[in-house]
C-alpha cells in the first residue's frame, strides 16, 4: 500500500517569510496529491491539490509542486500571515482506491509576528 | 447547509464500555469515511463506505464496526472500548467522480480511561 512521509513535523517562520513542507510517497500508481489545513479544534480542509499530469499549481500565496520521478511533492506558502498557523497534512491517493486518502503525519506551522 | 456533522463533540468512556459515534452529511455525497487522528500519526482510515449499502475496512479497523444507515448517515461503533482507542475521530464525505475532495466534520474527542 501507499506510504506517505512528511517533513518537517514542526515549522516556525517569521510573518512575511516563506514556508515549505515536503512529502514523499511510495506507490507509483498514486496520481492525486491533496494538501489539507487543520485549524485548532476543527476538521481538515482542502487548500490545494495537484494531479500527476501537472508539475506545479498555484493559488494566490500557496503553491504545490510535484516530481513524479522522485516521488515527492511540496507545499509552498509565501508571505506567511498569522492566520496560516495550523497543522498541514499532505496525502496521496491511487485512482482505484475508492478515494481512500493516505495521509502524512502532519506539520505544525507557527507564524510569529 | 451544515456540511458534515458529528455527535458527540466529546466523550469519556471507561474501559469495556460501548458507544456509537454519529455522522451525517447533507451534501448528497455517495462516499463516507471514518478516520482517527493521533499525535504524530496523521489521520488513519478506520472504515469507509463507497456508496449506500456497502462498507469496507480501512487501515485500522480492529475494535470498530460501522453502519451506513442511509445515504446521509454513517455511524462508528466501539463495542468494548480500550485505552488505545483514545483519539480524535473524524468523519468525511465525498462525491465520487473526478473531484477527490473530502469534506470533514468537526471531530469527536474520545477518551477511554
Amino acid at each position: 500500500g501507499e506510504n506517505v512521509e512528511q517533513h518537517p513535523s514542526t515549522l516556525s517562520v517569521q510573518e512575511g517569510d516563506s514556508a515549505v513542507i515536503k512529502c514523499t510517497y511510495s506507490d507509483s500508481a498514486s496520481n492525486y496529491f491533496p494538501w489539507y489545513k487543520q485549524e485548532l479544534g476543527k476538521g481538515p480542509q482542502l487548500i490545494i491539490d495537484i494531479r500527476s499530469n501537472v508539475g506545479e499549481k498555484k493559488d494566490q500565496r500557496i503553491a504545490v509542486t510535484l516530481n513524479k520521478t522522485a516521488k515527492h511533492f511540496s507545499l509552498h506558502i509565501t508571505e506567511t500571515q498569522p492566520e496560516d498557523s495550523a497543522v498541514y497534512f499532505c496525502a496521496a491517493i491511487p485512482t482505484d482506491s475508492w478515494g481512500k486518502l493516505q495521509f502524512g503525519a502532519g506539520t505544525q506551522v507557527v507564524v510569529t509576528p | 447547509n451544515a456540511g458534515v456533522t458529528q455527535t458527540p463533540k466529546f466523550q469519556v468512556l471507561k474501559t469495556g464500555q460501548s458507544m456509537t459515534l454519529q455522522c451525517a452529511q447533507d451534501m448528497n455525497h455517495n462516499s463516507m469515511y471514518w478516520y482517527r487522528q493521533d499525535p504524530g500519526m496523521g489521520l488513519r482510515l478506520i472504515y469507509y463506505s463507497a456508496s449506500e449499502g456497502t462498507t469496507d475496512k480501512g487501515e485500522v479497523p480492529n475494535g470498530y464496526n460501522v453502519s451506513r444507515l442511509n445515504k446521509r448517515e454513517f455511524s462508528l461503533r466501539l463495542e468494548s472500548a480500550a485505552p488505545s482507542q483514545t483519539s480524535v475521530y473524524f468523519c468525511a464525505s465525498r462525491q465520487p467522480g473526478f473531484n477527490y475532495e473530502q469534506y470533514f466534520g468537526p471531530g469527536t474527542r474520545l477518551t477511554v480511561t
